[in-house]
Formats: structure tokens, C-alpha cells, sequence
């Protein structure tokens, strides 16, 4: 009854240094998505993948690069971290992009220093 | 003016009482429509869909109204167990055939002993 998994849930990191979310679901979902939750901002999408081997730009995608080399697994990774990407970020996953809603992981509070 | 715009309350509401949020989009060209529950430090959780002919789970009802371009979601006999923020969600086509899901920044309920 997993669902979607993220590790880690939580992390500081210092400005500069660089880092990689995991994401699992194991419900065979074609489509998963990374988004960032801040105060007062709700969740804005930064990346997204229609299925494995495909990634596709969100709304805010500066700073961030993903990838999707197999269908049950989307990565997050920061190459170089700032204090503006301090944030919780979610990863989802669903069957289609229209009809029906998302399963969103527990969440990763990334604090940066 | 948001795409999608909530009130983002308190609602404060004794126990057993019934409430009602609403939710308004900007864009005609909206597909699908639903209601997410997020707890707080939790992830966001699918409460329901929200069809054009309106539907019912329990004590929670959605409905759309195209017309006027907004959704609600009505709580009949709250617990305090409802106590959350509710966040609703606007999917449309856009003219280039992708989809965008935006998410509303929430509204938070609290219900009261």
C-alpha cells in the first residue's frame, strides 16, 4: 500500500552544494511531477514526465533538473543549491492528465543555508 | 486576476455545523475540476472529483458551475477530524493541446469543540 515514496523527508544543505529527491510509485503511473509548496504560493509545478525516458518543463524549472530512466522513478536533483530553494517539495503521480487526480508522496523539507 | 482564487479564511465553524467554500477560475477553457485535503506539514490528499452533474461522498458535496466559473464544496455535520486546509484544482487544455493543473492556494478550516 505504498504509494508514492520520497527520501529523504527532510534536509539542510549549504548554499552551493548540490543534491537528488527520489521519487517511487509503484501503481504503474505513466505520469509524475515535482512541485514546491511555499507559504502563500501553493504548489507550483517545476518539472513533470508523460513516461519513462520523458521530462518536460514546469513553471519553474530554473535551477532544477530531473530525470525518468524507469517508469517507476523520478528523480529531482539541485546542482547547486541557493537560499531561494528552500521549500517542501512533493512529488505525485497519475494515471492520466485530465480525469483523473494525483497521489502525492509525504513530502521533503529541503532547508538552505 | 489568479487563475484559480480561494479565500484563504479561517473558517471557524463549531462542530456539526455546515460549510461551504467556493473556488473561482479565470479560464472558459477549464476541463476538470477537483478538491484536494492537505493537513498540515502532510502532503495533499484527493478529497473528490468534481463532475458537471455535481456528486456526493458522504457528508462532502462538489459542485461545478460553468456559468459562472467557479466550484464548491459543501460540509455537512463537521468533525473536528475536517480540520485542514482545502485546496481545489483547475485543469485546462491549452490551445497547444497540453494540459495545466493548477492548483488554488487553499482555504483553511477549523472546526471547534
Amino acid at each position: 500500500n505504498a504509494g508514492v515514496t520520497q527520501t529523504p523527508k527532510f534536509r539542510v544543505l549549504k548554499t552551493g552544494q548540490s543534491m537528488t529527491l527520489l521519487c517511487a510509485q509503484d501503481m504503474n503511473h505513466e505520469y509524475m511531477y515535482w512541485y514546491r509548496q511555499d507559504p502563500g504560493m501553493g504548489l507550483r509545478l517545476i518539472h513533470y514526465s508523460v513516461g519513462e525516458g520523458t521530462t518536460a518543463k514546469g513553471e519553474v524549472p530554473d535551477g532544477y533538473n530531473v530525470s525518468r530512466l524507469k517508469k517507476q522513478n523520478f528523480l529531482l536533483g539541485l546542482e547547486s543549491a541557493a537560499p531561494s530553494q528552500t521549500s517542501v517539495y512533493f512529488c505525485a503521480s497519475s494515471e492520466d492528465r485530465n480525469y483523473y487526480g494525483y497521489t502525492f508522496g509525504s513530502g521533503t523539507r529541503l532547508t538552505v543555508v | 486576476r489568479k487563475e484559480v482564487e480561494q479565500d484563504p479564511g479561517p473558517f471557524n465553524v463549531p462542530e456539526g455545523a455546515t460549510v461551504a467554500f467556493n473556488c473561482t477560475y479565470s479560464n472558459s477553457a477549464s476541463q476538470s475540476f477537483f478538491w484536494y485535503r492537505q493537513d498540515c506539514r502532510k502532503e495533499p490528499k484527493l478529497l473528490m472529483s468534481v463532475y458537471s452533474s455535481g456528486n456526493e461522498d458522504g457528508r462532502f458535496t462538489a459542485q461545478l458551475n460553468r456559468a459562472s466559473q467557479y466550484i464548491s464544496l459543501l460540509i455537512r455535520d463537521s468533525k473536528l477530524s475536517d480540520s485542514a486546509t482545502y485546496l481545489c484544482v483547475v485543469n485546462l487544455i491549452r490551445t497547444s493541446g497540453t494540459y495545466k493543473y493548477i492548483f488554488g492556494t487553499g482555504t483553511r478550516l477549523k472546526v471547534l469543540a
